[in-house]
């Protein structure tokens, strides 16, 4: 069964790095999302992603994130200079039609900043 | 505004009892997506179930069942005869799915289940 992959799995930074995060949604999705859930808290949404382009962000997505589909299948988050605050584990999701089916989560990345 | 409320924030049962999780919404779409997703301790989201707006059936898979109501904005989740496996935080969430809306999923708290043996 198709499936979201996700990497790193775990990642460690210190404060004001920069960091990646990669997901390789299922192949034939048109839909790309990501999420992010602090410790013990609900999963909210950061940003979703159309037709190579940014359709809604939340009001967590500020300067300091972006988001990249580079070559057709990865789809990555960066994080320009991160803060404590960033910790959390971050889920990547894809859906092929909004109209059908679900969407499909990755395993997550957990970022932690020390 | 979307919103979704899970307000048990935990439940504790004996293997065996039927538990319900509520789940109640707000959406000012007529269209949109309500689904169910369980989250282990290692951490994944697992999709167990979606209804659409317009299909207020109930649903049942296997020991689990699901109470669609508009009338009350409520997508209750029950599972039968709990075992220890169910033990998991588990997340009520909205799609509105009208005329410019991106699929974004607004998720509840959660409700974490602990199924003691």
């Amino acid at each position: 069964e198709p499936e979201v992959t996700q990497t790193p799995s775990h990642q460690v930074t210190q404060m004001g790095q920069e960091v990646i995060l990669r997901c390789v949604p299922i192949s034939n999705h048109l839909y790309f999302y990501w999420y992010r859930q602090i410790l013990g808290q609900k999963v909210e949404f950061l940003v979703s992603f159309y037709n190579n382009e940014i359709s809604e962000k939340s009001e967590i997505f500020d300067d300091q994130f972006s988001v990249e589909r580079p070559d057709g299948s990865n789809f990555t988050l960066k994080i320009r200079s991160t803060k404590l605050e960033d910790s959390a584990m971050y889920f990547c999701a894809s859906w092929q039609d909004r109209g059908t089916d679900t969407q499909y989560f990755g395993p997550g990345t957990r970022l932690t900043v020390l | 505004a979307q919103k979704v409320t899970q307000a048990q924030t935990e439940i504790s049962v004996v293997e065996k009892e039927d538990v319900t999780l509520d789940c109640v919404y707000e959406t000012r779409d007529t269209t949109y997506y309500l689904f169910w997703y369980k989250q282990p301790p290692s951490g994944e989201l697992v999709f167990l179930i979606r209804r659409n707006s317009f299909d207020e059936q109930n649903e049942i898979s296997g020991r689990y069942s699901w109470n669609f109501q508009k009338s009350t904005s409520s997508f209750n989740f029950t599972i039968t005869a709990s075992q220890v496996v169910d033990s998991a935080v588990y997340f009520c969430a909205l799609s509105e799915a009208g005329s410019g809306n991106t699929g974004k999923l607004i998720f509840g708290q959660g409700t974490t289940l602990q199924v003691k043996p």
